[in-house]
């Protein structure tokens, strides 16, 4: 198993670009995150889903949007990218939601200039 | 409101000496921790959890539900412990989210 793929690794964009990061997993699991990690700063969450189809909002999920249309795809939408959400990007995934584990995948650090 | 604290940014230690890599939470409920880790040029993963009450790498962690604590401790520190450390809390509800600390980077001299 690959685990949680991510592309890109990095991304410069310009502000006002648009862009999506791609998440993928092969693992069945039916919960999937999206974090945020800003310098010196914890793992935020932006959004999540629950299975195909359900997803639903994080803590920060403003200029963010997300899908769900299989169980494997998880992709984040940036539609108007602006410096505050230069950061580098977690996907993870889990089978369950009774404190199961998050598998992560390797990130995507994106710089919006 | 939910909070995790990692009151140190970087934790120096030498080799052979102990560790203890502080977590305190702010919960309100039945609380569920974990520690993750990232060494370098890796994902992040899992390291363990207090309901599984185990023994990863040499690393164990015990819930002090009076103190709120949940620190990371093991006695004699390697050079390939040194990473970064996350300690996470489980929200609770009807998803499995994690409320992460800011980290401690724990380097190990020779």
């Amino acid at each position: 198993n690959a685990g949680v793929t991510q592309t890109p690794k990095f991304r410069i964009l310009k502000i006002g670009q648009s862009m999506t990061l791609q998440c993928t997993q092969d693992m069945n699991h039916n919960y999937m995150y999206w974090y945020r990690q800003d310098p010196g700063m914890g793992l935020k969450l932006i959004y999540y889903s629950v299975g195909a189809g359900i997803t639903d909002k994080g803590e920060v999920p403003n200029g963010y949007n997300v899908s769900r249309s299989t169980t494997e795809d998880f992709p984040l939408r940036l539609e108007l990218a602006a410096p505050s959400q230069t950061s580098v990007y977690f996907c993870a995934s889990s089978y369950t939601r009774v404190a199961d584990t998050q598998y992560f995948g390797p990130g995507t650090r994106l710089t919006v200039l | 409101a939910q909070r995790v604290t990692q009151p140190e940014k970087l934790l120096s230690v030498f080799k052979g000496a102990p560790v203890e890599l502080k977590c305190n939470y702010s919960y309100s409920g039945s609380p569920e921790l974990f520690w993750y880790v990232q060494y370098s040029r890796q994902r992040l993963q899992l390291l363990l959890r207090h309901i599984s009450r185990e023994s990863i790498k040499g690393f164990t962690a015990d819930l002090n539900k009076g103190e709120t604590s949940f620190h990371l401790k093991k006695p004699f520190a390697q050079e390939e412990d040194s990473a970064m450390y996350y300690c996470a809390l489980r929200h609770g509800g009807a998803t499995n989210k994690l409320i992460f600390g800011t980290g401690t980077l724990l380097a190990v001299q020779p």
